[in-house]
């Protein structure tokens, strides 16, 4: 059975930092391409990064509004993927979700970034 | 970026209407383009991937078609677990961006 399970959102002040992990299992992690979408609480949907796999040299893609202070990063032996947030602001309140490939999703966790 | 507009942003259908959704994007993209459905409280589930493809396990009641900048999601027969939020998506270029979406109700 495919699994992904984000944690470690919470509530954060403008100006700080969280880490998103997502662990996986049940699908060949290593040669996936991974992903963080966020979705406010308008319901909006965001793809903000992606990371591809060894072959591709863990290349990465960020979306305007995160580049320069979200970085997305894997660990293929733990079969995980991170999103470092730094320098979060209102706007980033949104649940996180991580992909693997567009087709398995993790149940998402929330970031709430208020003062 | 590619701008996804969709169309309607609600839709209240009776059990065993035809539904369809709309979804076009702002240059070409190919078939680079999915279905999403989204329950309250739930992750994204892929129905439609390449613009016609139905992913495994999915109802054959759901279709999607078009192709370029022009795509359409169609319930054959709406069922009542059928009420959801419906996401397009063009993977044609980075950024992907996903349509407003469609929030389907029950008459």
């Amino acid at each position: 059975e495919v699994q992904l399970v984000e944690t470690g959102g919470g509530l954060v002040q403008p100006g700080k930092s969280l880490k998103l992990t997502c662990a996986t299992s049940g699908f060949t992690f290593s040669t996936a391409w991974m992903h963080w979408v966020r979705q406010s609480p308008e319901k909006r949907l965001e793809w903000i990064a992606r990371i591809k796999d060894k072959s591709n040299n863990y290349a990465t893609d960020y979306v305007e509004s995160v580049k320069g202070r979200f970085t997305i990063s894997r660990d293929d032996s733990k079969s995980s993927v991170y999103l470092q947030m730094n320098s979060l602001k209102e706007e980033d309140t949104a649940t996180y979700y991580c992909t693997a490939g567009s087709l398995y999703w993790g149940q998402g966790v929330m970031v709430t970034v208020s003062s | 970026d590619i701008q996804m507009t969709q169309s309607p942003s609600f839709l209240s259908a009776s059990v065993g209407d035809r539904v369809t959704i709309n979804c076009k994007a702002s240059q070409n993209i190919n078939r680079y383009l999915n279905w999403y459905q989204q329950k309250l409280g739930e992750a994204p589930k892929l129905l439609i991937y390449n613009a016609n493809s139905l992913q495994t396990g999915i109802p054959s009641r759901f279709s999607g078609s078009g192709s370029g900048t022009d795509f359409t999601l169609t319930i054959s027969s709406l069922q009542p677990e059928d009420v959801a939020t419906y996401f397009c998506l063009q993977h044609n270029s980075w950024p992907r961006t996903f349509g407003g979406g469609t929030k389907l109700e029950l008459k």
